[in-house]
């Protein structure tokens, strides 16, 4: 049973665009959530985290939001550069009693096109 | 620069055969380190939680004896697949936490996977 889903297993934006990638997760104990980037024979590099105390975070040209209450999380990328083409996973954890548990997606592989 | 390095990257062996993969921290002491396992398409699945000096836990549904985790030092956890069938063919990847990090609530530093194929 797949606690955190990414349905979009494929995104292809065109260069200076916006990119926005999509997570739903189930368990409601989650309370921390991230973004993890992976080019293909590396392993995911953190991106961009978002505590359940707020519903926005923004770093440079990445910014997550959260919605608790429909349980949704995105990752928006603007402007959408061709080296941002990776797959991105998102992740959730609580922090109690398994703090140090991820729960990760599927992964979307984001295609920026120049 | 990597913070966390996995070996090997790639292995291809026959069936039987016990393999042993190693995930190291670099720049800090982890006490806790993570072994998943990702199957094409899916998600990364934890499989256990590596804990320095004491026994590993391991997620419902993962064989203890089949994946042997041992977690011999604060900079080295090892993840050995016994008497491997092609079954076990998948990509494994650990982890490690920075207890000492920037962040309040550490986000985990990733090895670059190790590519397991069995004949």
């Amino acid at each position: 049973d797949q606690q955190v889903k990414q349905n979009s297993p494929s995104l292809s934006v065109q260069e200076g665009r916006i990119s926005i990638l999509n997570c739903d997760y189930t368990n409601s104990m989650f309370d921390y959530f991230l973004w993890y980037k992976k080019y293909p024979a590396e392993g995911p590099t953190f991106l961009i985290s978002i505590s359940s105390i707020k519903d926005k975070n923004e770093d440079g040209r990445f910014t997550v939001f959260l919605n608790k209450s429909a349980k949704h999380l995105s990752l928006h990328i603007v402007p959408s550069q061709p080296g941002d083409s990776a797959v991105y996973f998102c992740a959730a954890s609580g922090t109690r009693g398994d703090f140090n548990k991820f729960y990760f997606g599927s992964g979307t592989k984001l295609n920026v096109k120049p | 620069g990597a913070v966390v390095s996995q070996h090997p990257s790639r292995v291809i062996c026959k069936s039987g055969t016990s393999v042993k993969i190693e995930c190291r921290s670099l720049d800090f002491q982890a006490t806790t380190m993570f072994w998943y396992r990702q199957f094409p398409k899916q998600s990364l699945m934890l499989m256990a939680t590596s804990n320095e000096g004491s026994k590993a836990t391991y997620e419902q549904g993962v064989e203890k004896d089949k994946f042997l985790i041992n977690h011999a030092s604060l900079t080295l956890s090892t993840l050995t697949v016994t008497s491997a069938h092609p079954e076990d063919s998948s990509f494994y990847i650990c982890s490690a936490r920075d207890p000492m990090g920037p962040y309040s609530n550490q986000p985990q530093h990733f090895g670059d996977g190790t590519r397991l194929s069995i004949l």
